[in-house]
């Protein structure tokens, strides 16, 4: 089936620093998402790509989607506290999604 | 306007009980996903239905699981006779449109705990 690879796993970065994870997959996606959990919540979305090459931002987060279809990277600026959580990276095919691995960000005051 | 609601937010059960999460889709939505999460692991897609209807449950094991979105009332995923391996995060989304531009909400899940 449909797998998305997505790294790096974990990150432990301090304060203020700047984030960046990203996704491969094996297949083609025509609509890439980026999400965040919270602890005991579902996911939330961040960031919503429909367009190969296209380069989004919402606040202190940028993501882009490959042109190849088949890959997609988020950064975060100047991480802040809040930020600490599990970032998924999710690809649309028909209506369901394929989701990553997720990245679990832990940072430190 | 409320958002993705489901019950119970925590469910213990036996092995050998049955399991039944609710899930109540956004005011006006009709399209209607289940997700399943492991421990330390992404959604997995279950199925999709809309309004008394099934569109796609590939994602569903073919034995003990059942998903339901009548005409009125909530979404029902049954998972009968659960055994541990069943313990998981079940996570209900909806929207408005089947369409990828369209956002799937996500509500914050049912978390079930098989003893």
């Amino acid at each position: 089936g449909q797998q998305l690879n997505q790294s790096p796993q974990s990150m432990f970065i301090q304060e203020g620093e700047d984030v960046s994870m990203n996704c491969t997959s094996s297949s083609i996606f025509n609509t890439w998402l980026w999400y965040k959990q919270d602890p005991g919540e579902g996911p939330v979305l961040l960031i919503a790509l429909y367009k190969a090459g296209e380069l989004t931002s919402n606040g202190r987060l940028t993501a882009q989607f490959g042109i190849t279809r088949k890959d997609s990277f988020l950064n975060i600026s100047a991480s802040i506290p809040s930020d600490v959580g599990i970032y998924f990276c999710a690809g649309q095919g028909a209506q369901k999604l394929v989701f990553g691995q997720g990245t679990r960000l832990t940072i430190n005051p | 306007n409320a958002g993705v609601m489901q019950n119970p937010r925590h469910l213990v059960r036996r092995r050998g009980q049955e399991a039944r999460l609710r899930c109540s889709p956004m005011k006006g939505h009709s399209h209607v996903y289940w997700y399943r999460q492991l421990p330390e692991e992404g959604l997995k897609f279950m199925v999709y239905l809309q309004k008394e209807n099934i569109i796609d449950e590939s994602g569903m094991p073919k034995e003990r699981f059942s998903a339901e979105f009548p005409k009125e009332g909530p979404s029902i995923l049954r998972i009968q006779q659960v055994v541990r391996g069943d313990s998981a995060a079940y996570f209900c989304a909806s929207s408005l449109v089947a369409d990828p531009t369209y956002e799937q909400y996500f509500g914050p899940g049912t978390r079930l705990t098989v003893t």
